[in-house]
């Protein structure tokens, strides 16, 4: 099968620009998540999907962070305006119920 | 404060060697997994023990769990270069929602051939 898929795998802006930054998750998979490690920290986590709903949003740092799941298939997470704080990598995983996570690549995200 | 804390934060062996990573906790957990993460590359779950088990094997891992003391140990046996990787305990707490994990800063294992 096909492993959770995350583009891009780099990304570099500029502080006050806007990133978008996707995750395909493994075909069948209801539950997907976000996930963060800025440099020199524990990976922390984001928020929760089941399906197209959001579970648990908890972990999402300020409104300038958005995150989307169009049909449940795959999803976005947006950073508007980006600050410098953002830069790190964000890690989306998907799983089946109680199941162990499937992690993707992650995006490496630098804002200068 | 941190849960999920693990020691040492980096390990160097040869390979043939065992390795021992440690990872402490502060709350109540449902379930401690373990997972590797090779350089650039995502986190790969290598295993599971619940709560009211103390010790679990796969293959060339062995964990195990104290909950009195809130830790846990992975151990390697007869290492290999390609377990070279980094290595992180990743905590269930009680109450919260599956796959919402806590983890820890990561062991960074270096096995020489």
């Amino acid at each position: 099968e096909a492993g959770v898929t995350q583009f891009p795998s780099h990304s570099v802006i500029e502080k006050g620009q806007t990133v978008t930054l996707r995750c395909d998750p493994i075909s069948g998979h209801d539950n997907l998540y976000w996930y963060r490690r800025v440099m020199g920290k524990e990976i922390k986590f984001l928020l929760h999907f089941v399906k197209e709903s959001k579970q648990d949003e908890s972990g999402m740092p300020n409104n300038r962070f958005l995150a989307e799941r169009t049909g449940g298939t795959y999803s976005t997470l947006k950073v508007q305006p980006a600050e410098l704080e953002d830069s790190g990598v964000y890690f989306c995983a998907s799983s089946q119920v109680r199941s162990p996570l499937h992690f993707g690549n992650g995006t490496r995200l630098t804002v200068t | 404060s941190q849960q999920g804390e693990e020691d040492p934060q980096a390990l160097s062996i040869q390979e043939g060697e065992n390795a021992t990573m440690n990872c402490s906790y502060k709350t109540s957990i449902n379930n401690l997994q373990w997972y590797r993460q090779n350089s650039g590359r995502g986190l790969v779950h290598l295993i599971l023990i619940r709560s009211n088990e103390r010790e679990k094997h796969s293959g060339r891992l062995r964990v195990t769990l104290d909950t009195s003391k809130k830790s846990s140990s992975l151990l390697i046996t007869a290492s290999r270069a390609a377990d070279t990787a980094s290595y992180f305990c990743a905590t269930l707490q009680e109450g919260t929602s599956y796959g919402k994990l806590t983890f820890g800063q990561g062991t960074i294992l270096t096995v020489h051939p």
